[in-house]
């Protein structure tokens, strides 16, 4: 256990649809990043912040939204879902601001199915 | 382009050898390598990090090199067992990035006993 925790665990939707996904990070981390996961893409940075600011960005969709609250908790938007967005979306947090390169740990993930 | 290329194919070894997996990086300069491990339905798990001065590191039955001259990092896994077998990827942090990680597509190790 990673101690990064995600809900919810599993989530179907419908095309056009639009989500929240939820992660709390380990007790003491002040960085959250967001990552997709799909077969085809591979492991792809989405976001991230750190204490509640965002710090750096990936190829993240204009559909997709994330923010970072004042209890480091986290929250990922994704509205009018598509096919393609079906993935497993992971969190991972860690201690620093980035790019020192402490550790990420990751969540267990969301896997996000659009039907 | 920028790519980061892992051996696409998956690795059969015997139970008691040495498991070698390949990272090759393009257009990057990274600050750091560093490798994780994840298993199916799972959240990657970290394993060693390498930074850009550093040739080698190790860790247990693990090592890692970095060759920044041949964009390069080698992942070794010493007395493999079964318990190892996993997708193995790595990832780089590209500078002034924050914690920015570019993951390549993972390498799926098996050990046979």
């Amino acid at each position: 256990d990673s101690g990064v925790t995600q809900t919810p665990k599993h989530l179907i939707t419908a095309t056009g649809q639009r989500v929240t996904l939820r992660c709390s990070p380990r007790s003491g981390d002040l960085s959250v990043y967001w990552y997709q996961q799909s077969l085809d893409q591979g492991l792809q940075f989405l976001i991230h912040y750190y204490n509640g600011e965002e710090r750096a960005k990936g190829n993240i969709l204009e559909r997709f939204s994330a923010q970072q609250f004042p209890d480091l908790h986290s929250e990922l938007n994704l509205s009018s879902l598509e096919l393609g967005d079906s993935a497993l979306y992971f969190c991972a947090s860690s201690v620093d601001s980035g790019g020192t390169g402490n550790e990420q740990f990751f969540g267990p993930g969301t896997r996000l199915t659009v039907l | 382009s920028q790519k980061i290329e892992q051996n696409s194919e998956a690795l059969n070894i015997q139970e008691g050898k040495t498991a070698t997996l390949t990272c090759n990086y393009t257009n990057y300069s990274p600050a750091y390598l560093q490798w994780y491990r994840q298993d199916p339905g799972r959240g990657p798990v970290f394993l060693l990090l390498i930074r850009e001065n550093e040739k080698e590191k190790r860790k247990e039955r693990l090592k890692v090199t970095f060759d920044t001259t041949l964009k390069q990092s080698l992942f070794h896994i010493t007395a493999s067992q079964p318990a190892d077998s996993a997708t193995y990827l790595c990832a780089l942090a590209p500078y002034n990035q924050g914690g920015k990680l570019i993951f390549g597509q993972g390498t799926e190790l098996s050990v046979k006993p």
